[in-house]
């Protein structure tokens, strides 16, 4: 099975600040990799596809790199709406999410 | 755009059968992959399976012995059945599209709480 490490779990953040956060794969699953936030009470919602493609309809302060086995999700300028919890996801062989990184207001 | 309903049961016993159907509306449930994913309160988000329209699955192998993905075309719906259901199964239940390329899970349901509990 692939595992997916996601870091960090937390972290505290201010509007305007540039946020990264990384996943890396057990094994190498290409750019099959997707990043989706959620907030409290609702479904998640896909931000990237491909490990860099923009969902339409996604702010471009969102953008996502990586292949192989290890991905980033930027955002490059944090607006209030973004604090939510985030997730990446592996659909190279199964399905398996990263754990989650919960963006806090600082 | 699509839109994803779960339905089925808030409560369920131990040991029984957990039933959720999605239905599928403002668009067609041919040329996807349907999947099931589940998040227990508080935590993270787990993968159960999916259905290709034709009718084949593909399962977590960490649920494949308890887990039955079925579809319905013509009722633009599809379903899980998992059993022997115990409290560590008591989660949010979501549906969700997969595109055939460009990713997975571009529309979701807005989830259904399951609880075990007898």
């Amino acid at each position: 099975d692939i595992q997916m490490t996601q870091s960090p779990s937390s972290l505290s953040a201010s509007v305007g600040d540039r946020v990264t956060i990384t996943c890396r794969a057990s094994q190498d699953i290409t750019n099959d990799l997707g990043w989706y936030q959620q907030k409290p009470g609702k479904a998640p919602k896909r931000l990237i596809y491909s490990a860099s493609s923009l969902q339409s309809g996604v702010p471009s302060r969102f953008s996502g790199s990586g292949s192989g086995t290890e991905f980033t999700l930027t955002i490059s300028s944090l607006q209030p709406e973004d604090f939510a919890t985030y997730y990446c996801l592996q659909h190279n062989s199964y399905r398996t999410f990263g754990q989650g990184t919960k963006v806090e207001i600082k | 755009q699509v839109q994803l309903q779960e339905s089925g049961p808030g409560l369920v016993r131990p040991s029984e059968t957990l039933s959720l159907t999605c239905t599928v509306s403002r668009g067609s449930i041919s040329g996807y992959f349907w999947s099931w994913l589940r998040q227990p309160p508080g935590k993270g988000l787990e993968w159960i399976g999916y259905i290709y329209y034709s009718g084949s699955t593909n399962y977590n192998p960490s649920l494949k012995s308890r887990v039955t993905i079925s579809i319905d075309t013509s009722k633009n719906h599809f379903s899980l059945k998992l059993n022997s259901v115990t409290a560590a199964d008591t989660a949010v239940y979501y549906c969700a599209r997969e595109p055939p390329s460009g990713g997975v899970f571009d529309y979701w349901g807005q989830g259904a709480l399951v609880t075990v509990s007898s």
